[in-house]
């Protein structure tokens, strides 16, 4: 079993949907949570950091469940340019100075249709 | 101003060949990592170094050398390359923190390694 679970997809979706991704963690050592973004042949980059109270940046929305070791990313109003595979990543201390380890699932590809 | 650069974008190689791959970064972090996504696009951790020191070094064949000449930069030599080398190599970069929440971390472009 993977540290780190998504469902693959893709969810196919039409412009001005909502679309849920759910993703869970098997350890409970894990510290920070964050969903990055992956364009296609390009490099992950941040989208936003996932905060215990529930996070929302413009049409974005995470919320994270420690006890049930979930998290989840909504958007809202879907964009074509929201097209992208959507990766879920905790951070695990290493235990060498500050910097931690991210495990990153597998991530879960988007397609927004016309 | 590219944030975290590597060299070469595509590398195209025989087996049995031993090439590298060069990172350099100007956003004056002190960490910088090496990460191998494979077919099935999972991302991986390979290496990590700290102010020139290696933090983390996962499972990884002795063929892969990662090499930090100073903080900006984060080298990966591979010898004796394998099929199942093909893959896409991110490097990236953070600035570690003493306090408060992770710290985000930034990926350079990649290179696109394919073994033949």
């Amino acid at each position: 079993r993977k540290e780190v679970e998504q469902d693959p997809g893709p969810f196919n979706v039409p412009e001005g949907a909502t679309v849920a991704f759910n993703c869970t963690y098997s350890n409970s050592a894990s510290q920070s949570f964050f969903w990055y973004r992956q364009d296609c042949r390009k490099e992950p980059k941040l989208l936003m950091s996932v905060y215990s109270s529930g996070n929302e940046d413009g049409r974005f929305t995470a919320q994270l469940n420690r006890a049930s070791q979930y998290i989840s990313l909504l958007i809202r109003d879907s964009k074509l340019s929201d097209s992208a595979t959507y990766l879920c990543v905790v951070k695990r201390d290493h235990g060498s100075g500050n910097t931690g380890k991210l495990i990153f699932g597998q991530g879960t590809t988007l397609q927004v249709k016309p | 101003d590219t944030a975290v650069s590597q060299t070469p974008k595509y590398l195209v190689t025989q087996m049995g060949n031993d090439k590298s791959i060069k990172c350099e970064q100007n956003l004056g972090h002190d960490t910088m990592y090496w990460y191998k996504q494979d077919s099935k696009k999972f991302l991986k951790i390979m290496f990590s170094y700290n102010n020139k020191e290696l933090i983390i070094n996962e499972t990884v064949p002795n063929r892969f050398s990662p090499k930090s000449p100073d903080k900006a930069h984060l080298n990966l030599h591979i010898n004796s390359l394998e099929l199942g080398d093909s893959a896409v190599y991110f490097c990236a970069s953070s600035q570690s923190r003493t306090s408060g929440f992770g710290e985000t971390q930034y990926f350079g472009p990649g290179t696109r390694l394919l073994v033949l």
